[in-house]
């Protein structure tokens, strides 16, 4: 069985903070990836990030960078100097052979970012 | 279009009635799910088509559920006698490949409130 837990239901911050979401994972296979997602008021999943297993590094693009650590099975993503614009609802997923490859996603984590 | 789509929009249906919801995936793509997401809540599978492999029908909740995919492309999910509890947003995704870490992209979703 594979679940995916994101315990931070909501966060609010105010704007130009520092935010961390957290996700962990639990999987038996040793080959999976892991995703995520960023859902704004409209509606629509929009992609963010796709990681594979076997890659640890850690990775940023603009404010946002991701922290993978397999020996604590967590892919936390950070947002730095937030903005308005990432208020959004974020979900972070699972894909492993283990869930017959049909992605296994957290519950999401409410971002409010107050101007 | 070049992302994935999905008609209607938006559907109010009387209780008792049938809907039929339509999905257009990524050309090329030979995988594609279906996920229900009711208010405020997160991402429930609902069925997975890969190539011409038979559907992972898992997720439906009822056999008031159906969905076909036809010619490997286009996907509708039938949802009959409608009740009230299946008011929600019905997401459709697409990826390249089912078996693999490969990126999911949804629509922008049907909203479905039945009344």
């Amino acid at each position: 069985a594979q679940k995916v837990t994101q315990a931070q239901t909501e966060i609010s911050v105010v704007e130009k903070e520092d935010v961390t979401l957290d996700c962990v994972y639990e999987t038996r296979d040793t080959t999976y990836y892991l995703f995520w997602y960023k859902q704004p008021p409209s509606g629509e999943l929009v992609f963010l990030i796709r990681r594979n297993s076997f890659d640890e590094q850690n990775e940023i693009s603009g404010r946002y960078s991701w922290n993978f650590q397999k020996s604590t099975s967590s892919f936390n993503f950070t947002i730095t100097a937030s903005q308005v614009v990432d208020s959004a609802v974020y979900f972070c997923a699972l894909i492993a052979s283990g869930g017959s490859y049909i992605p296994t996603f957290g519950r999401g984590t409410s971002l409010i970012v107050h101007p | 279009g070049a992302g994935v789509s999905q008609s209607p929009s938006n559907k109010v249906t009387e209780k008792g009635k049938d809907v039929e919801l339509r999905c257009d995936p990524i050309s090329g793509h030979t995988a594609l799910y279906w996920y229900r997401q009711s208010l405020g809540q997160g991402l429930e599978f609902l069925i997975y088509f890969q190539g011409n492999s038979a559907p992972d029908k898992s997720g439906l909740p009822s056999d008031r559920f159906s969905a076909e995919r036809t010619g490997g492309s286009v996907s509708t999910l039938t949802i009959q006698r409608t009740q009230q509890e299946d008011s929600a947003v019905y997401l459709c995704a697409s990826s390249l490949h089912g078996t693999g870490g490969n990126t999911i992209y949804f629509g922008e979703g049907s909203w479905l409130t039945v009344v």
